[in-house]
This record gives structure tokens, C-alpha cells and sequence, in this order.
């Protein structure tokens, strides 16, 4: 599982609170990713990291921010939450493992609900 | 917009049958590849095929890539009740950078009937 986790796993908020999601990996990689995954729409990417402090914008990063700070740990964060962000993230880290390259290993995602 | 689109959407067949899942994409690529995902899960890598190949094979799966068609299909042969799951294509777009983007597809839903 490449060592990824995510936290929280579950959470309920109301619209306007801010939330934080936390990915944390344990194998030193240099590029992670925050998706979101939505019926009818697959995985979209939100943002992603190439190194610490060093991010950029995907596919549907408005309303997101990210930080990375550390090489272990990738934050994004909703300032204000909308329903519209009501959604499964997942965070992902670009491995080569079992002697492959390019590929991606996701963590367990992180169910969102904002009501 | 999404690179890839599967299709079918959803396909239900009886074990020990054979699944084939397409994959259309738009631009240029790399590589694509392809993930499995079990209900409540995170994705899981499942095969990757280069631009400059044609078929690969990895145990019961077998994918081929048609640059040409920009389409790829993955094969699931002598399928198993625990293939059940939905698998989605994506393809890292050639001149997209060295941040190895993925752009995934919206899957196809496979439910294998014991």
C-alpha cells in the first residue's frame, strides 16, 4: 500500500467551516496528489506536489488549497466548505515499485460530507 | 475534460467468463494504465502499457494499446466473483510535463455472477 494514510477517513461539516485533509505517506516520495472522486465523473485531480513547498493546480482545484511542508505530509485544505465539495478524496504518491514506473498508489480515501 | 472514457459503463457476466473493457482517450500519451477499485476502496494498480507497445499480459489480464484508434482494452480472462469491481484507464498525456499527471476515465463497473 506504499504506505499512505489518510485523516480523518469520515467527516461531517457544515457549509463555510474550513477542513483540513491530511495525507501522510512513509516512503520519502516526492510527488503525491489530492483527487476527488465523484458518480459520474471518475477521479479528477485537485492538486499536486512535486517536492516540499513546490505544488500546482489540476483539473477542478477551485475552492482547494494545499500545503506541503514536509516531504511525509500533504494537507489540503476547503476555507470555506460548499456542498458542492461533498465528495471521496484521495491522495496519491508516484512510485516506482515492483519494477514499474509512472504509476500511481492510492491511500484509503477520505468520505467528505458537507451539509 | 476527462482523457479516458470506458466503455461498456457496467457489465455483469457469470465466472469463468471473459470481461473486455475499452478505453477511448484523446491526445497523445505515454503510457496508459489501468486501476482497479473495490467498492469503498482506493484505486489499485493494475498494468501499464507504453505508447511504443502493443500488448502486454500479467497474469489473467491482457491489454492492448492502439495508438493509431487512441484506444486501449484490458482483458479479463476466466474471471473470478472477486474481480468484481470498477476499473478505470488513465493515460499520462505525452508533453504533459515530468509531474506524472494521470487523467482518469469514469470506469466501468464489473459485477462477475457466481
Amino acid at each position: 500500500d506504499a504506505g499512505i494514510t489518510q485523516s480523518p477517513r469520515h467527516k461531517v461539516t457544515e457549509t463555510g467551516t474550513p477542513v483540513t485533509l491530511r495525507c501522510h505517506q512513509t516512503e520519502n516520495h516526492r510527488y503525491m496528489y489530492w483527487y476527488r472522486q465523484d458518480p459520474g465523473h471518475g477521479l479528477r485531480l485537485i492538486h499536486y506536489s512535486y517536492g516540499v513547498k513546490d505544488t500546482d493546480k489540476g483539473e477542478v482545484s477551485d475552492g482547494y488549497s494545499v500545503s506541503r511542508s514536509k516531504t511525509e505530509d500533504f494537507l489540503l485544505t476547503l476555507e470555506s466548505a460548499t456542498s458542492s465539495q461533498t465528495s471521496v478524496y484521495f491522495c496519491a504518491i508516484r512510485a516506482a515499485l515492483a519494477g514499474t514506473t509512472d504509476t500511481q498508489y492510492f491511500g484509503p480515501g477520505t468520505r467528505l460530507t458537507v451539509l | 475534460s476527462q482523457q479516458g472514457e470506458e466503455d461498456p459503463q457496467a457489465l455483469s457476466i457469470q465466472e469463468g467468463e471473459n470481461a473486455t473493457m475499452n478505453c477511448s482517450y484523446k491526445t497523445s500519451i505515454n503510457n496508459l494504465q489501468w486501476y482497479r477499485q473495490n467498492s469503498g476502496r482506493g484505486l489499485v494498480h493494475l498494468i501499464l502499457i507504453r505508447s511504443n507497445e502493443r500488448e502486454k499480459h500479467s497474469g489473467r489480464l491482457r491489454v492492448t494499446l492502439d495508438t493509431s484508434k487512441k484506444s486501449s482494452s484490458l482483458l479479463i480472462t476466466a474471471s473470478r466473483a472477486a474481480d468484481t469491481a470498477s476499473y478505470f484507464c488513465a493515460t499520462d498525456a505525452l508533453g504533459g510535463g515530468s509531474n506524472y499527471k494521470l487523467t482518469f476515465g469514469k470506469g466501468t463497473l464489473l459485477t462477475v455472477n457466481p
